[in-house]
């Protein structure tokens, strides 16, 4: 099972600032990785796919980037809508797996 | 509108049974993977289960493997997951989530169902 590990489990940023959050695989992944948000009572929503496409409506202030093992997840110009949890997938292996998420709070 | 809709979830003892559905609306239902996605109380996201288009390749997590059945009926646009010798370490949200087209992330989600299971 490949395990995904999220850094850091929790980031204070204030509105407007840029929110960098990393996922790291136990083994490489391709490009076969994905970021979905979620906010308390929701279901979580695709963000990225393919290390850095954005889903549809997705506002470009979201950026995916990274390969192999090492990925990143950056929001510019964090809005208040933007505060939530964060998880990361890899869906290149079974079972598919999940970060443990990280959660982006206001600072 | 694209829709994923959960319904089945409920209270059950330890040992005993539920079916848990998934309707979906607003797009062609049999060109798409689908999974069940599970998060427990205050905790992150387990992948569950998937299926592939036809219904002929499943798989499962292993916390959940020869317990769980996943299955779909293209006919009625729906997706099932057939819980069997329920835990307490089963209590969650159950979601149902398509995987994208021709990517394999999860693009719609459902707005989950409850299982808690209790004596």
């Amino acid at each position: 099972e490949i395990v995904m590990t999220q850094s850091p489990a929790t980031l204070s940023v204030s509105p407007g600032e840029t929110a960098t959050l990393s996922c790291r695989a136990s083994q490489g992944v391709r490009s076969n990785l994905g970021w979905y948000q979620q906010k308390p009572g929701q279901a979580p929503r695709l963000l990225i796919y393919g290390v850095s496409t954005r889903a549809t409506g997705i506002p470009a202030r979201f950026s995916g980037s990274g390969s192999g093992t090492e990925f990143t997840l950056t929001i510019s110009s964090l809005q208040s809508e933007d505060f939530a949890v964060y998880y990361c997938q890899q869906y290149n292996n079974w079972p598919r797996t999940f970060g443990q998420g990280t959660k982006v709070e206001i600072k | 509108e694209v829709q994923l809709v959960e319904s089945g979830g409920g209270l059950v003892q330890p040992g005993g049974s539920l079916r848990l559905s998934c309707a979906a609306s607003g797009f062609t239902f049999s060109n798409y993977e689908a999974n069940w996605v599970r998060q427990a109380p205050g905790q992150g996201l387990e992948w569950v289960s998937y299926i592939t288009t036809s219904g002929s390749s499943t798989y499962y997590a292993d916390s959940v493997k020869g317990r769980f059945t996943i299955s779909r009926d293209n006919a009625k646009n729906s997706l099932y997951l057939q819980l069997n010798s329920l835990r307490a370490e089963d209590t969650a949200v159950y979601f149902c989530a398509r995987d994208g087209y021709h990517y394999y992330a999860f693009d719609i989600w459902g707005q989950g169902t409850m299982v808690t299971v209790s004596s």
